[in-house]
C-alpha cells in the first residue's frame, strides 16, 4: 500500500531535550512538508522541502531543523530552542514539486502527538 | 499576505444538510480545497475546485465558490454522524505549490 507513515504516534519528552519526528511517503512524491496543529487551531507551515537535499522555512520554522537526504525521507528534529513544542505534527506529501499546473493535493500521514514536560 | 478564516463550529441533526464557510483573500489561487480531519488523524482531501468553476458536486458534497466576495462553502447532504469531523478549506498560492488553510469548523452531527 502506498502512503505515508509517521512515527511514533504518541511521542513523551523532557524539557531541554532534542527530539525527532519520522516522515516517510512511499508515493513517489516530490515535495514534501511539516506542519504543526495546536487545539482547536489551525496548520502552520514549519519547512517543506520540493526536492531532495534543499528545503525552505516555513512560518514557524525557529526552534526546528529538518533534512531531506532521500527522496522517501523527511524526519524533523524539534530542539530545546523551540519555546512551545507540546503539539500535534503532521507531515505532508504532494506529487508536485517545482512543476505546476494541476491541483495541488496534499496527502497527510496521521500524525505525531507530541508532549514535552 | 493570504488569509483563509472560518467559523469554528457548526451542529446539525442527522439527515440534515450542512453548509461550511470560508472566505479567503489570495484572489490568484488557481484551487481551493476541502479537506477533513478525524480526531487525532491526519488530513484527507474531500475535493476541490478550480478558481474559474462556480460549483462542484460529488455525490453528497457540493462546493461552491463566489470568486467575486472570495466566498467558498461546502454543502454536505443527508449528514450522517460519520461525517463529525474538523473540515478545512485551503486556497493555493500562485505558484501553485504551497497551501494556505483555515482554522477549521468543527462539524457536530446529534443523531
Amino acid at each position: 500500500d502506498g502512503g505515508i507513515t509517521q512515527s511514533p504516534k504518541y511521542l513523551f519528552r523532557k524539557e531541554g531535550q532534542n527530539v525527532t519526528l519520522s516522515c516517510e511517503q512511499n508515493l513517489n512524491h516530490d515535495a514534501m512538508y511539516w506542519y504543526r496543529q495546536d487545539p482547536g487551531q489551525g496548520l502552520r507551515l514549519i519547512y517543506y522541502s520540493q526536492i531532495v537535499n534543499d528545503f525552505q522555512k516555513g512560518d514557524i520554522a525557529e526552534g526546528y531543523s529538518v533534512s531531506r537526504e532521500k527522496k522517501e525521507s523527511f524526519p524533523l528534529t524539534v530542539t530545546s530552542a523551540q519555546k512551545n513544542p507540546t503539539a500535534f505534527y503532521l507531515c505532508a506529501s504532494s506529487p508536485l514539486g517545482l512543476a505546476g499546473g494541476r491541483a495541488y493535493e496534499q496527502y497527510f500521514g496521521p500524525g505525531t502527538r507530541l508532549t514535552v514536560t | 499576505g493570504e488569509d483563509v478564516e472560518q467559523s469554528l463550529f457548526l451542529s446539525v441533526r442527522e439527515g440534515d444538510s450542512s453548509v461550511i464557510n470560508c472566505t479567503y483573500t489570495d484572489s490568484s489561487s488557481t484551487y481551493l480545497y476541502w479537506y477533513k480531519q478525524e480526531p487525532g488523524a491526519g488530513l484527507q482531501l474531500l475535493t476541490y475546485i478550480f478558481s474559474n468553476m462556480d460549483m462542484k458536486q460529488d455525490q453528497r458534497l457540493t462546493v461552491l465558490l463566489n470568486k467575486k466576495d472570495k466566498h467558498l462553502s461546502l454543502r454536505i447532504a443527508d449528514t450522517q454522524t460519520g461525517d463529525s469531523a474538523i473540515y478545512f478549506c485551503a486556497e493555493d498560492n500562485n505558484a501553485g505549490n504551497m497551501l494556505t488553510f483555515g482554522g477549521g469548523t468543527r462539524l457536530m452531527v446529534k443523531p
